[in-house]
């Protein structure tokens, strides 16, 4: 299995432009999530999907935009490029709750400057 | 905003000791996580603790949990180089919600 895969690693983008970061998971995974990390900020969630067809807000959406058609993936898309969202974006899948609790299993990252 | 905040930001020991790191959390919770990140690296998940238990082993890994003082630690006994990362404690944003919050982590470096 190769778990939750993201692509690209590394992507520099300069102000204004858009992209798509993608993540794919084999593990029949309903619930998705993309988390933004940031020095001394830890980890911060940006969207989130329990299920193909459902997403929803996490604490900083403002600038991201995500869809969920299937099962399998959850891509990212940055509408128009801001420095302000050179971070490392992580995202992460599980079964959802679990007997109460959510186990993610992330991804390896992709780090991201904007120029 | 931030749920969990880790305790120290930093911590170095020698290879052998043991290492403790805290997590402090603002609302109810049904469970608390801890993950592992190495450098370059996503998270890893280490042990989940359920709020009706107070403590929880695994392997070289003690989890207490405290939720009367909305608190827990995690003690990593013979340290390793292997251990060197940053370490995370999640919550539920709120009781039973699939939303997990990440504190700021603690980076323990292990010197041989």
């Amino acid at each position: 299995n190769a778990g939750v895969t993201q692509t690209p690693k590394f992507q520099v983008l300069k102000t204004g432009q858009s992209m798509t970061l993608q993540c794919a998971q084999d593990m029949n995974h309903e619930y998705m999530s993309w988390y933004r990390q940031d020095p001394g900020m830890g980890l911060r969630l940006i969207h989130y999907s329990v299920g193909a067809g459902i997403t929803d807000q996490g604490e900083v959406p403002n600038g991201y935009n995500v869809s969920r058609s299937t099962t399998e993936d959850f891509p990212l898309r940055l509408l128009s490029a801001a420095p302000s969202q050179t971070s490392v974006y992580f995202c992460a899948s599980s079964y959802g709750l679990t007997s109460g609790a959510n186990v993610l299993t992330f991804g390896a990252g992709s780090r991201l400057t904007v120029l | 905003s931030q749920q969990g905040e880790e305790d120290p930001q930093a911590l170095s020991i020698q290879e052998g000791e043991n290492a403790t790191m805290n997590c402090s959390y603002k609302t109810s919770i049904n469970n608390l996580q801890w993950y592992r990140q190495n450098s370059g690296r996503g998270l890893v998940h280490l042990i989940l603790i359920r709020s009706n238990e107070r403590e929880k082993h695994s392997g070289r890994l003690r989890v207490t949990l405290d939720t009367s003082k909305k608190s827990s630690s995690l003690l990593i006994t013979a340290s390793r180089a292997a251990d060197t990362a940053s370490y995370f404690c999640a919550t539920p944003q709120d009781f039973g919600n699939e939303k997990l919050t990440f504190g700021t982590g603690t980076r323990l470096t292990i010197i041989p």
